[in-house]
């Protein structure tokens, strides 16, 4: 199976500032399509996950493009711009490369 | 708009079996795989399974394979998962969600306790 690895914030993150999530998977999650199969949620306390970003960078309709995505094929970043108190919970990555589907551990952000 | 209901909050005993629901609307039931991802308490996500309403195919997480059983009824666009030989392991909140993983169903509590 395919181990996402996601980095510590240090929190809190100051209101109006940048913050960035990274994530590493143990296997390229390039497909031969040339898309890399990585999705980005966000699950605020007591509520369902919510697709952020699909394919490594293009944001979930209705999303801000506050949420950008970058990386390479095994190494991942959400960067959140101008943070603010709605964007606070667990931010989760995740591989649809292969199955089984697997998550990372979850990156707590907490804004100040 | 495409809404994902899933059946309520369940306590039920060790050894015991439960089955939950998630019924789709706002949308073409057969169109969209159902995945379904258990997250413990306070922990990540964990990815379960899916099934195709229109084939009735599934693929299993190996993990999960002598536990689960992934249904639909089509006709009520409804899918089901049933868990067997439940265990204190067991106790989480289990999810289903669309195809894409762009819609979630509120999760369902699982508690598992004698």
């Amino acid at each position: 199976d395919i181990v996402m690895t996601q980095g510590v914030l240090p929190n809190p993150v100051p209101s109006g500032e940048s913050a960035s999530i990274t994530c590493r998977s143990s296997k390229s999650l390039v497909y031969k399509d040339g898309k890399t199969y990585l999705n980005w949620f966000l699950q605020r306390p007591g509520q369902s996950p919510q697709l952020l970003t699909y394919w490594m960078s293009t944001r979930a309709s209705g999303v801000s493009d506050r949420f950008s995505g970058s990386g390479s094929g095994t190494y991942f970043t959400l960067k959140i711009s101008r943070v603010r108190a709605e964007d606070a919970g667990v931010y989760y990555c995740q591989q649809v490369r292969e199955y089984p589907l697997t998550f990372g551990s979850g990156t707590k952000l907490e804004i100040k | 708009q495409v809404k994902l209901l899933q059946s309520g909050a369940a306590l039920v005993k060790p050894g015991d079996s439960v089955k939950m629901s998630c019924k789709a609307s706002g949308y073409t039931f057969t169109d969209y795989i159902i995945h379904w991802v258990k997250q413990s308490h306070g922990k990540s996500l964990e990815w379960i399974g899916y099934i195709n309403p229109y084939s009735g195919g599934t693929n299993y997480n190996e993990k999960f394979k002598s536990k689960a059983t992934l249904t639909v009824d089509k006709s009520s666009s409804t899918a089901y998962m049933e868990f067997s030989r439940l265990t204190s392991e067991d106790s989480a909140i289990y999810y289903c969600a669309r195809g894409a993983l762009d819609y979630w169903g509120q999760g369902v509590m699982v508690t598992v306790s004698s």
